[in-house]
């Protein structure tokens, strides 16, 4: 079945550490997404790539960098100059048009300590 | 920019009974609206969307929501609710020139299901 998969679902880091979140679609999808969910803020959006090779800021972009090599994988990478990380992140995909719905992974919880 | 207003943070609703939670949005141009429900420690599926046409849209699960343009409103709506329905809700506007897009969610509904 097609998907899209996050890993880990738990992560567990000590301050200052930078730390990687995996995302991988075998949707065939052209745009991919970051969203950081926090209790009572909603979805907000870190990043997102309409196409390899490229990406763009979302709302909240400073103290995260992204890379999109592949069309299949939009790893996440959390700086320690991210003042707050510990939160739950959501990947998702689409196929990119404005009327797309977006396909989302489960998540992984990050906790920073 | 669009944005999207959940008014009501928690709702709690006896099981049987109806529901609706509500959405309102703010977007100059016609806008494309989604409903999607988040279990606890999961991602989010989408229940349904509207793009153009009827303004009463059929999801899944048996939801269904309504488009008001009027009213800048798009209100999700289930005539009986079951236990399994108690999750967060979340209204999404997704709008874009260049043809590609992204959403903006609202901060959700809590739904609470009382026996």
């Amino acid at each position: 079945d097609g998907g899209i998969t996050q890993s880990p679902k738990y992560l567990f880091r000590k301050e200052g550490q930078n730390v990687t979140l995996s995302c991988e679609q075998n949707l065939n999808h052209d745009a991919m997404y970051w969203y950081r969910q926090d209790p009572g803020q909603g979805l907000r959006l870190i990043y997102y790539s309409q196409i390899v090779n490229d990406f763009q800021k979302g709302d909240i972009a400073e103290g995260y960098s992204v890379s999109r090599e592949k069309k299949e994988s939009f790893p996440l990478t959390v700086t320690s100059a991210q003042k707050n990380p510990t939160a739950f992140y959501l990947c998702a995909s689409s196929a990119g048009t404005v009327n797309s719905p977006l396909h989302f992974g489960n998540g992984t919880r990050l906790t920073v300590t | 920019a669009q944005s999207v207003t959940q008014p009501d943070i928690h709702i709690t609703v006896s099981e049987g009974a109806s529901l609706e939670l509500r959405c309102n949005y703010s977007y100059g141009a016609t806008p494309y609206l989604f409903w999607y429900v988040q279990s606890p420690g999961q991602g989010l599926q989408l229940l349904l969307k509207y793009f153009s046409g009827d303004t009463l849209v059929q999801g899944i699960k048996g939801f269904e929501a309504e488009f008001k343009r009027s009213q800048s409103s798009f209100n999700l709506r289930k005539p009986s609710v079951h236990w399994s329905d108690a999750a967060e809700y979340f209204c999404a506007v997704g709008a874009g020139n260049s043809g590609y897009s992204t959403l903006t969610f609202g901060k959700g509904t809590m739904l609470l299901v009382s026996p």
